[in-house]
């Protein structure tokens, strides 16, 4: 079975510095990641994908994403934080050997970005 | 315009009760989901729908019961409710596909007395 890890519970950057909120996946197929953001009292939003292709990943809000196949991970990355970054990061992977379209999260990293 | 909805937004009630959530989508997706989130953010699939067909269905009790009368709509239907209920719970919408992502509601907050 699919499963995700984001080992940090929480990451603090100061505003303007770079962000990297880490994620490890272990599928038994082709791993399809997602990373998501949830603001307080929100749903969670869509920030990004990888299926196939690059290994760098753009998204919104100026995120982006490292696909490294051999470390089995999939980093979310910003050049440059904002407080208004601050929010609960979510990462998430299907596993195409499952045959449906489960997607398993991480337990989420609290990303606070301080001024 | 909102693209999945759920009511109500909150929900208070005793124990024992029995209580339902709405969820409708308006994106044409064919698959729908309920998620729980519990009290340390823990985001956990329960129940998955596939143009109305129950494809998903984990270990939940079932006292928790989905119901989808057509592709835009899964309601959550919530038997003798208990205080390990409480919880907010997201409904969530794609097209079919694994490389889809999800689109989520602005979640139900149940609180159970």
């Amino acid at each position: 079975a699919q499963s995700v890890a984001q080992p940090e519970d929480q990451v603090n950057v100061a505003e303007g510095n770079p962000l990297t909120v880490k994620c490890t996946y272990s599928v038994s197929g082709n791993p399809y990641l997602f990373w998501y953001v949830q603001y307080p009292n929100r749903g969670l939003q869509f920030l990004l994908k990888y299926i196939t292709g690059d290994n760098l990943v753009k998204g919104s809000y100026g995120f982006e994403a490292e696909f490294n196949k051999s470390q089995t991970s999939f980093h979310l990355k910003k050049p440059s934080a904002l407080v208004s970054d601050s929010a609960l990061y979510f990462c998430a992977v299907r596993d195409s050997n499952t045959g449906f379209q489960k997607l398993v999260f991480g337990t989420g990293t609290r990303l606070l970005v301080s001024p | 315009d909102t693209a999945v909805s759920q009511t109500p937004k909150y929900l208070v009630t005793q124990m024992g009760n029995d209580k339902s959530i709405k969820c409708e989508q308006n994106l044409g997706h064919d698959t729908m989901y309920w998620y729980k989130q519990d009290s340390k953010k823990f985001l956990k699939i329960m129940f998955s729908y596939n143009n109305k067909e129950l494809i998903i269905n984990e270990t939940v009790p079932n006292r928790f019961s989905p119901k989808s009368p057509d592709k835009a709509h899964l309601n959550l239907h919530i038997n003798s409710l208990e205080l390990g209920d409480s919880a907010v719970y997201f409904c969530a919408s794609n097209p079919s596909g694994l490389y889809n992502e999800q689109f989520f509601g602005p979640g139900t907050r149940l609180t159970v007395l």
